[in-house]
């Protein structure tokens, strides 16, 4: 299958400050990639979908002006963290998709830990 | 999104099948049923997707009934590896993005 590839997958990272995660699809060429979250024990929750260079469309109850997207190729997605604090604490994964047809697969990154200290 | 339900965890034996169900009675025509599942602190790993015909690839088969409204993903010997969350997902195209939105899946804890 496809390969996406996330990096850093562990972060470390002090209240207040800003991280970013970035997502590559490494062999082919992304339209749309999406960020869910994941805390212990639950599920994935998606936070948002970004489509190449177009504006992030966030869930409800996400922060976009907390977790900036950014979708500036066909092969890379970054999402910031800013001004990170205990809570935003996460498993973080990301995922990428060709083209817009509901028969397309999705394939996820293996995720990024998330702890802000 | 057509909704999902899917019993919190199983078990099987290993080496024999293990047979997943998941009802989805509001899906509606141009939704797919995909099946992913996750290992602890790993991404989510595609398995499998399908319309409206039975799929079979090198991991697991994809049994959707008739009316569309129940599927069952089958691994045919499951191995201890095989113990992970599966997750049912019913997928269509909501204008251009068609996004995943999870469950809470089921728990598969295949034992020796």
């Amino acid at each position: 299958g496809a390969v996406v590839s996330q990096h850093p997958s562990r972060v470390i990272c002090k209240s207040g400050t800003s991280v970013k995660i970035e997502c590559r699809s490494l062999d082919f060429q992304a339209t749309t990639m999406f960020w869910y979250r994941q805390f212990p024990k639950q599920s994935l929750m998606l936070m948002a979908t970004s489509n190449e260079g177009s504006k992030a469309t966030y869930e409800q109850g996400v922060e976009k002006d907390k977790f900036l997207i950014n979708h500036a190729s066909l092969t890379l997605s970054t999402l910031t963290v800013t001004s990170a604090h205990p809570e935003d604490s996460s498993f973080y994964i990301c995922s990428a998709i060709t083209g817009h047809s509901s028969g397309n697969t999705i394939y996820f990154g293996e995720g990024s830990w998330l702890t802000v200290v | 999104d057509a909704k999902t339900t899917q019993p919190p965890s199983m078990d099987c034996a290993e080496g024999r099948a293990a047979n997943l169900p998941c009802n989805h009675s509001t899906i509606s025509g141009n939704e797919y049923v995909y099946w992913y599942r996750q290992i602890h602190s790993q991404g989510p790993q595609y398995i499998i997707h399908g319309l409206k015909n039975n799929e079979t690839n090198e991991m697991a088969s994809l049994i959707i009934t008739e009316d569309r409204k129940s599927s069952t993903l089958i691994l045919p010997h499951a191995t201890l590896r095989d113990t992970a969350v599966y997750y049912c997902i019913v997928r269509g195209a909501h204008g251009n993005t068609g996004k995943l939105i999870f469950g809470q899946g089921t728990t598969l804890q295949v034992k020796p």
